[in-house]
C-alpha cells in the first residue's frame, strides 16, 4: 500500500459544480497537509495548507482534514473552466533532522467544461 | 509567496552528455532545496535533499554518481544529469525552503529534459 492514495481521475465535471478530490494516506505521523495546483507542464503551486483535523477555507476552495480516519478533501466551489489542473495532495512528518519532507500524491486531473 | 526560478526550462541533448539544471531563490534564502523528477501522469518524485553547504541526501533508488547536486549558496542548487540517457528524460521541478516556514516549499516551474 502506497503511504498515499490519490485517484487519478480524470474528473470531468461542468462549469459551476461543486468539486470534491480527496486522498487517504497509511502514515499517522503525518501533520501537516498540503494541496498543490499544477498546471501542464508547471510546477506545482501550493493552494492550501493545514496542519491536524478540522476545515480551512480560502475563497472557493475549502480543505477539510480528518485524522482519525486518514482522509483529507479539497472542495472547489463554482469550478470555472481555469480550476482546469492537476490537483496533488501532499503530507509531511517530522524527520530526524527536523525537516519535513512532503510525500505526494500522484495526482487528480479535473477538467471543467464550459 | 517566494518566488523559485529554474533555467533552462527545456532542454533536449544527446545521449552521453551532461546537462546542468539551475534552481534559485530570487527573494528568500533557502535552507533546504528538494530535487523532484516527475514522468507523464505521475506524480513528484523525489530525488534528493540539500542543505546549503552540505552533501545531498538522496531517497533509495537515485544514483548520486549519476545526478550531482551541489547547494553552493543560499539562492542557488544545482543539479547535474551526468551521462544523459533517454531514460532519463523526464520532467524535473526543483522546490525551496527557507527558515521562517520550514514546513512551506516553494517549487520551480520546473525542467523539461528530453534525451535522444
Amino acid at each position: 500500500q502506497k503511504e498515499v492514495e490519490q485517484d487519478p481521475g480524470p474528473l470531468s465535471v461542468p462549469e459551476g459544480a461543486i468539486v470534491s478530490l480527496n486522498c487517504t494516506y497509511s502514515n499517522s505521523a503525518f501533520q501537516y497537509f498540503m494541496w498543490y495546483r499544477q498546471y501542464s507542464r508547471k510546477g506545482p503551486e501550493l493552494l492550501m495548507y493545514t496542519y491536524s483535523s478540522g476545515n480551512k477555507e480560502d475563497g472557493r476552495f475549502t480543505a477539510q482534514v480528518d485524522k482519525s480516519s486518514k482522509y483529507i478533501s479539497l472542495f472547489i466551489r463554482d469550478s470555472q473552466p481555469s480550476d482546469s489542473a492537476t490537483y496533488l495532495c501532499a503530507m509531511s512528518a517530522r524527520q530526524s533532522g527536523g525537516s519535513y519532507i512532503p510525500t505526494f500524491g500522484r495526482g487528480t486531473s479535473l477538467i471543467v467544461h464550459p | 509567496g517566494a518566488v523559485v526560478s529554474q533555467h533552462p526550462s527545456w532542454v533536449i541533448c544527446k545521449s552521453g552528455t551532461s546537462v546542468k539544471i539551475e534552481c534559485r531563490s530570487l527573494d528568500f534564502q533557502a535552507t533546504t532545496m528538494f530535487w523532484y523528477r516527475q514522468f507523464p501522469k505521475q506524480s513528484l518524485m523525489l530525488m534528493a535533499t540539500s542543505n546549503e553547504g552540505s552533501k545531498a541526501t538522496y531517497e533509495q533508488g537515485v544514483e548520486k554518481d549519476k545526478f550531482l547536486i551541489n547547494h553552493a549558496s543560499l539562492t542557488l542548487s544545482t543539479l547535474t544529469v551526468t551521462s544523459a540517457h533517454p531514460e532519463d528524460s523526464s520532467f524535473y521541478i526543483c522546490s525551496a525552503s527557507g527558515e521562517s516556514r520550514d514546513n512551506e516549499q516553494f517549487f520551480g516551474p520546473g525542467t523539461r529534459l528530453t534525451v535522444l
